[in-house]
């Protein structure tokens, strides 16, 4: 099975500085047969379910603002906001669905 | 508006059962895969079993095959976890989520419920 690890565990950031989480899997994730890298990236406030960000690595869905980003292809992938704004305080996740789905651990971000 | 809504979690005691529901709306049900994940209190999230449109083809985490079984029925907009022989660390809120057309990923998420496995 692939893992997915994160780095790091949580993150302070002052507000309207950059914030980059990274995201490493056991196993390259780019499957060759459409060159894409089958990843993507979920936000989750206190008391909420998670919010797709991020697919396929660098595709943002639907309504993110475009502060959050995606980047990375094999094994190593990055999420950066390039303004943390309050409303981004949350836990974030990777997960890999290139064979079965897998979660990493999740990183915290917190306002300095 | 796409709406997914948990129900059937509670307090159960170890080795106990519950069934889970997800009432599905505001999509056609029937034209995706569905698939739960869960999150211990204060913990990172799993994804736990997805199930294709028909119904036919269900995969699970390796280390829950035979305790957990999902279903769904089309005709309700409805998905079930039949959750058995519950032990205590699988205490976690459980979501329903709907995967994507095109890949594995989850464009929708239901607010959960909480199942506690406790004496």
């Amino acid at each position: 099975d692939i893992v997915m690890t994160q780095s790091p565990d949580s993150l302070a950031v002052s507000l309207g500085e950059r914030a980059t989480i990274n995201c490493k899997s056991s196993q390259s994730i780019l499957y060759s047969g459409d060159n894409k890298n089958y990843l993507a990236w979920y936000q989750q406030k206190p008391g909420q379910p998670p919010k797709l960000l991020i697919y396929w690595a660098s595709i943002r869905e639907s309504g993110v603002p475009d502060r959050f980003s995606g980047s990375g292809s094999g094994t190593d992938f990055t999420l950066t906001i390039s303004s943390l704004q309050a409303e981004d305080v949350a836990v974030y996740y990777c997960q890999h669905y290139y064979s079965s789905k897998r979660f990493g651990q999740g990183t915290k971000v917190e306002i300095k | 508006e796409v709406q997914l809504v948990e129900s059937g979690g509670g307090l159960v005691q170890p080795g106990g059962s519950l069934r889970l529901s997800c009432a599905a709306s505001g999509f056609t049900f029937s034209s995706y895969w569905m698939s739960w994940v869960r999150q211990a209190p204060g913990k990172g999230l799993e994804w736990v079993a997805n199930i294709n449109q028909n119904g036919r083809e269900r995969y699970y985490v390796d280390y829950l095959t035979g305790r957990f079984t999902i279903s769904r029925d089309n005709a309700k907009n409805s998905l079930y976890l039949q959750v058995n022989s519950l032990r205590v660390d699988d205490t976690a809120v459980y979501y329903c989520a709907r995967d994507s057309t095109v890949a594995g990923f989850f464009e929708n998420w239901g607010q959960g419920t909480l199942v506690t496995v406790s004496s």
